[in-house]
């Protein structure tokens, strides 16, 4: 079955850092990659999605993610970090259901 | 604000008590799914309904019962919870059934206790 791994558990940054977090997935073929958000005390969100097409997607709140397939990654990055960016963010793939990744806790210093 | 609700937001039951937990969605979604989220941890898949027919159920114990009644809504019944079940669970939506790709949307959750 598909798994997905997230490499970084917490990650403290300073606000305008650049941010850049990790997700590999275990095997190819066609899949769906995801990145989710959950802000302190709310519900997922969808940050960004990849389907199929440009491996460089863009997400809200300038989030981005590369889809890598050669290194089965989609890692998701930010130029300029804000304090309200602190939240848990989920990696995803679905193949026939949408597996999350345990998650990375971010934490922006204001 | 999510286009899933979920009700109650908060519930606390004894192990004895039988409660239920109701999600709905009106955006047309033909699947709608079940999550556990315990503290720190990412959703655990529960179950699945693709077009009201239950078709993934993660080797979820009986004392947890699904039904969909209908493409708009999705129940979770409970009875005989043990403590370990406290956890916020998770009601999520997407446009097609499972296989097909699309994201999930989702509720904010019920927290539930269980003492």
């Amino acid at each position: 079955a598909q798994s997905v791994s997230q490499h970084n558990h917490h990650v403290i940054l300073s606000e305008a850092a650049s941010l850049e977090l990790g997700c590999n997935y275990s095997y190819g073929g066609t899949v769906n990659l995801f990145w989710y958000v959950q802000y302190p005390g709310q519900h997922l969100q969808l940050l960004l999605k990849y389907f199929s097409g440009d491996p460089l997607v863009k997400g809200i709140k300038g989030f981005e993610a590369e889809f890598i397939k050669s290194k089965f990654s989609f890692n998701l990055r930010k130029p300029s970090v804000q304090w309200s960016d602190t939240a848990e963010y989920f990696c995803a793939v679905r193949d026939d259901k949408i597996i999350f990744g345990k998650g990375t806790r971010l934490h922006i210093l204001p | 604000d999510t286009e899933v609700t979920q009700t109650p937001k908060h519930l606390v039951m004894g192990m004895t008590n039988k409660k239920s937990l109701k999600c709905e969605q009106h955006m047309g979604h033909r699947a709608m799914y079940w999550y556990k989220q315990k503290a720190k941890k990412p959703p655990e898949l529960m179950f699945v309904y693709s077009y009201e027919k239950l078709s993934i159920n993660e080797s979820v114990p009986s004392r947890f019962s699904p039904e969909c009644p209908n493409s708009s809504l999705l129940n979770l019944h409970l009875h005989a919870l043990q403590p370990e079940d406290s956890a916020l669970y998770l009601c999520a939506s997407s446009q097609s059934g499972t296989g097909s790709p699309g994201e999930l949307f989702f509720g904010e959750g019920s927290r539930l206790t269980v003492l």
